[in-house]
């Protein structure tokens, strides 16, 4: 099975700043790869699809890169409400499915 | 707007069996297009994967839980649900049903809300 490893766990950073958080497969998934962004009692949110396919109702300073085995989410500009854990998914092995870690964001 | 609710005890026994449904509305379990999951996250962790069914009653499930759960689709109620037997404090979690598109890249696009589960005597 696939394994999905999310780096770091946690940051802190200030609103307006720029994040990275990085996602590696354990093997390749090519751009099977969802990012999810989940608030406190709340289910997850899809942000991304296909690696780097903005979700319609999603901000742009969303942005998601990467293809093989390596992958980035960048949140440009840090907004108040984005605050959250996000999470990496591969759909590479649909129906079956594997999140990594997640990410938790907090404010600095 | 399609919508998932899950329903279900919120206390399960240890050993006994943990039951829960999820209605679909808004949009039709019957299409082709999708799988219908339930995913869980224990407080203050991860989301894992427990399983995924077609339509047509094809399941899957994750290989760390396969001999305790079943999943199961209701196409006349628009409904699908899971059973996960001889559970332990371990099992308690939030579980979500979510959907699946069965396009080219699969995102699971739609969630429940969750139902907290908790596992205890």
């Amino acid at each position: 099975d696939i394994q999905m490893t999310q780096s770091p766990s946690s940051l802190s950073a200030s609103v307006g700043d720029t994040v990275t958080i990085t996602c590696r497969a354990s093997q390749t998934i090519r751009t099977y790869l969802n990012w999810y962004q989940q608030k406190p009692g709340k289910a997850p949110k899809l942000l991304i699809s296909a690696a780097s396919s903005l979700q319609s109702d999603v901000p742009s300073r969303f942005s998601g890169s990467g293809s093989g085995t390596d992958f980035i989410l960048t949140i440009s500009s840090l907004q108040p409400e984005d605050f959250a854990t996000y999470f990496c998914q591969q759909s590479y092995n649909t129906p079956e499915l594997t999140f990594g870690g997640g990410t938790k964001v907090e404010i600095k | 707007q399609l919508q998932l609710q899950e329903s279900g005890p919120g206390l399960v026994k240890p050993s006994e069996t943990l039951s829960l449904t999820c209605t679909v509305s808004g949009g039709s379990i019957s299409s082709s297009s999708f799988y219908w999951v339930w995913i869980r996250q224990p407080p203050g962790k991860g989301l894992e994967w427990i399983g995924s069914i077609y339509y047509t009653g094809t399941a899957y499930y994750n290989p760390s839980l396969k001999s305790r759960v079943t999943i199961s689709v209701d196409t006349s109620k628009n409904q699908f649900s899971l059973k996960l037997n001889s559970v332990t404090a371990a099992d308690t979690a939030v579980y979500y049903c979510a959907r699946t598109e069965r396009s080219t890249y699969y995102p699971t696009d739609y969630w429940g809300q969750g139902t907290l589960v908790t596992v205890s005597s």
